[in-house]
């Protein structure tokens, strides 16, 4: 069974630019939340999907946005890229969401110059 | 912003020891704890989760222990092998039935021969 898959891997942008970064969940989960991981913030919630319904938000502005579509995939964006953007940010999938095993892909590194 | 605590940023333990990571979560409302382990250039990896209506759980060289009386989560594994080295997070359930994780600041493990 293929696990979380987010792509590209690796993004360099410039400030001022939009970015979509994509998700895939593991095949049957309906959940899908997104993280941000900076070393001095940690890990920050951003949002969660469910059944293609944002159900939780995180403390982030207006420039980061998200979806997810009829077979679970998900996408965040974020426009008007600052250079504090720049961090690691996580994708998470599970198959109910809410107190079952949530599992993570490998990441998207954002560089933001 | 919202965040679970840690009393060890670090932890150093020699091969064979066991090693215990503590956590102090804020939401004495939160019914759902997992505790993850992060390689460099990973995402975060499952290890085990608890429910509020369990105080012990047992796996594979690992035990959480989870003490509602003062908010406390530990991690105890058993026999630590340099393949352990990482980062530890813990995180709770922040919204009962969603999948919105509040992260710890992460303590990290480091086994030496």
């Amino acid at each position: 069974k293929a696990g979380v898959t987010q792509t590209p891997r690796y993004l360099i942008k410039t400030r001022g630019q939009q970015v979509t970064l994509s998700c895939s969940p593991i095949s049957g989960h309906r959940s899908v939340s997104w993280y941000q991981q900076t070393p001095g913030q940690g890990l920050q919630f951003l949002f969660e999907y469910f059944s293609e319904t944002q159900r939780n938000k995180g403390n982030f502005p207006g420039r980061f946005s998200g979806r997810q579509f009829s077979n679970s995939r998900s996408e965040m964006n974020v426009s008007t890229l600052e250079l504090g953007d720049s961090a690691l940010y996580l994708c998470a999938s599970s198959s109910s969401g809410g107190g079952t095993e949530a599992f993570f892909g490998q990441g998207t590194r954002l560089t933001v110059v | 912003g919202e965040s679970v605590g840690l009393h060890l940023p670090t932890l150093s333990v020699q091969e064979g020891d066991n090693s215990i990571i503590n956590c102090a979560y804020s939401n004495s409302a939160s019914d759902y704890f997992i505790w993850y382990k992060q390689e460099s250039g990973k995402g975060p990896q499952f290890i085990i989760d608890i429910r509020s209506n369990m105080d012990k759980r047992q796996g594979q060289r690992v035990t959480v222990l989870l003490n509602k009386t003062v908010k406390h989560l530990s991690l105890q594994i058993a026999a630590t092998q340099p393949g352990d080295s990482a980062v530890y997070f813990c995180a709770e359930n922040a919204v009962r039935n969603t999948d919105k994780l509040i992260f710890g600041t992460g303590t990290r493990l480091q086994v030496f021969p």
